[in-house]
């Protein structure tokens, strides 16, 4: 099974503040990678796949990057909507695994 | 508008069974391979099964295999999991999911496995 390793697991962060977020896959996963926002009590949305490429209507502040393990999600301004919790996921090959999750929360 | 809908779930007693439900609306779900994905309380989320197209390809993940069946109706454009022999710690929120990188989710609907 690929193991997903998320960090930091959380962090504090002031809004206009910039937010990098790293993922490590145990092995290769070309790019097949996704990331999501979640909100207490809500669906996680997906803000990027394969990757890089933005979901539809997700802002243009979320970009990620990477290829094989190493991956990020960065928020380039951070806004007050933007206090969640972000998950990676591999969807290369099964089982799909996620990271363990980032929780962004106000300074 | 895509949507996803899930019902079905419930108060269940340890070694019972549930019946999720998934109906789809807003694209057409024969064209996706469709999964359901699971968070238990206070947890992450954990990805339970997935299914092809057409219903010839399924994966589990170890802890479901055996007990958890996926399936579909594309003509219903709806998604299932049946849960069978159900444990204490399957209890969590059930969400269906589009594709493989997930780019549509619905809203979750909460199982949970007590006596």
């Amino acid at each position: 099974d690929i193991q997903m390793t998320q960090s930091p697991s959380s962090l504090s962060a002031s809004v206009g503040d910039r937010v990098t977020i790293t993922c490590r896959a145990s092995q290769g996963i070309s790019n097949s990678l996704a990331w999501f926002q979640q909100k207490p009590g809500k669906a996680p949305k997906s803000l990027i796949y394969a990757a890089s490429s933005l979901q539809s209507g997700v802002p243009s502040k979320f970009s990620g990057s990477g290829s094989g393990t190493d991956f990020t999600l960065t928020i380039s301004s951070l806004q007050p909507e933007d206090f969640a919790t972000y998950y990676c996921q591999q969807y290369s090959s099964y089982p799909l695994t996620f990271g363990g999750g980032t929780k962004v929360e106000v300074k | 508008e895509v949507q996803l809908v899930e019902s079905g779930g419930g108060l269940v007693q340890p070694g019972g069974s549930l019946r999720l439900s998934c109906a789809v609306s807003g694209f057409t779900s024969s064209r996706y391979w469709m999964s359901w994905v699971r968070q238990a309380p206070g947890k992450g989320l954990a990805w339970v099964a997935t299914i092809k197209q057409d219903g010839s390809e399924k994966y589990y993940v170890d802890s479901v295999k055996g007990r958890f069946t996926i399936s579909r109706d594309n003509a219903k454009n709806s998604l299932y999991l049946q849960m069978n022999s159900l444990r204490v710690e399957d209890t969590a929120v059930y969400y269906c999911t589009r594709e493989g990188s997930g780019d549509y989710w619905g809203q979750g609907t909460l199982v949970t496995v007590s006596s």
